[in-house]
């Protein structure tokens, strides 16, 4: 199973917006709707932002939204913020004899 | 509040196994399954399996297959994750993720560096 394709790197200025994809195929994200969203700063374990494509756990800042059309989620941040600056890795279920599959992340610098 | 603390940092040579162990607290341990993730030298994310501590089922990558071995202690509440035939190419930070549905981790481990040096 290959790897979900993302953006190396991405940029922004403070409040601007900034949206990273993530292309699967339809055996991955096209085919469910099980793609969560992970941000991770350096030296730390990552931390789930998105998960079920679109859904926030409690406690993530409403600026991030995650999206999905055919086999590309993306995540979106609004109003970025210079706390945001970190690499972001989607994942993506991929059904019971694969399981999943991590994207190859991408680096957001504010 | 839930925690996921894993065992510390190991050193193993070329062809030597690693059990890191993963210890979860705060929560109903049977409750939901626990997956292993790993990262490399400056790399990627890559999944390896995960089990469910209720029955003991395991599942893993294909690249995994042969020598990953997932268990666990309902006793303790603590899960492990050995991986035999090491390689420099293991050399990664390991870490152990609660998922509370398809693909949604939203509790980790702070992460278990396994460095394999001859």
């Amino acid at each position: 199973q290959s790897a979900l394709t993302q953006p190396r790197s991405v940029s922004g200025s403070p409040g601007q917006s900034v949206t990273i994809s993530c292309t699967g195929s339809s055996s991955d994200v096209g085919y469910y709707n099980y793609v969560s969203w992970y941000q991770q700063h350096p030296g730390k374990a990552p931390k789930l932002l998105i998960y079920d494509v679109t859904q926030r756990p409690s406690g993530v800042p409403e600026r991030f939204s995650g999206s999905k059309s055919g086999s590309t989620a993306s995540l979106t941040i609004s109003g970025i913020q210079p706390e945001d600056e970190a690499d972001y890795y989607c994942c993506s279920y991929a059904g019971m004899y694969t399981s999943y599959v991590f994207g190859t992340g991408t680096e957001v610098t504010v | 509040q839930v925690r996921l603390v894993q065992s510390g940092a190991e050193l193993k040579k070329p062809g030597a196994s690693v059990k890191v162990s993963c210890k979860a607290s705060g929560y109903n341990f049977v409750t939901y399954d626990v997956h292993w993730v790993r990262q490399g030298p400056g790399q990627g994310l890559e999944w390896m399996g995960w089990i469910n501590p209720n029955r003991g089922n395991t599942g893993y990558a294909q690249n995994f297959q042969a020598r990953l071995t997932l268990t666990r202690d309902t006793s303790t509440g603590t899960l492990y994750m050995e991986l035999s035939g090491l390689t420099s190419e293991d050399t990664a930070v390991y870490y152990c993720a609660r998922f509370v549905g398809p693909a949604a981790a939203d509790y980790w481990g702070q992460g278990t560096l396994v460095s394999v040096s001859s």
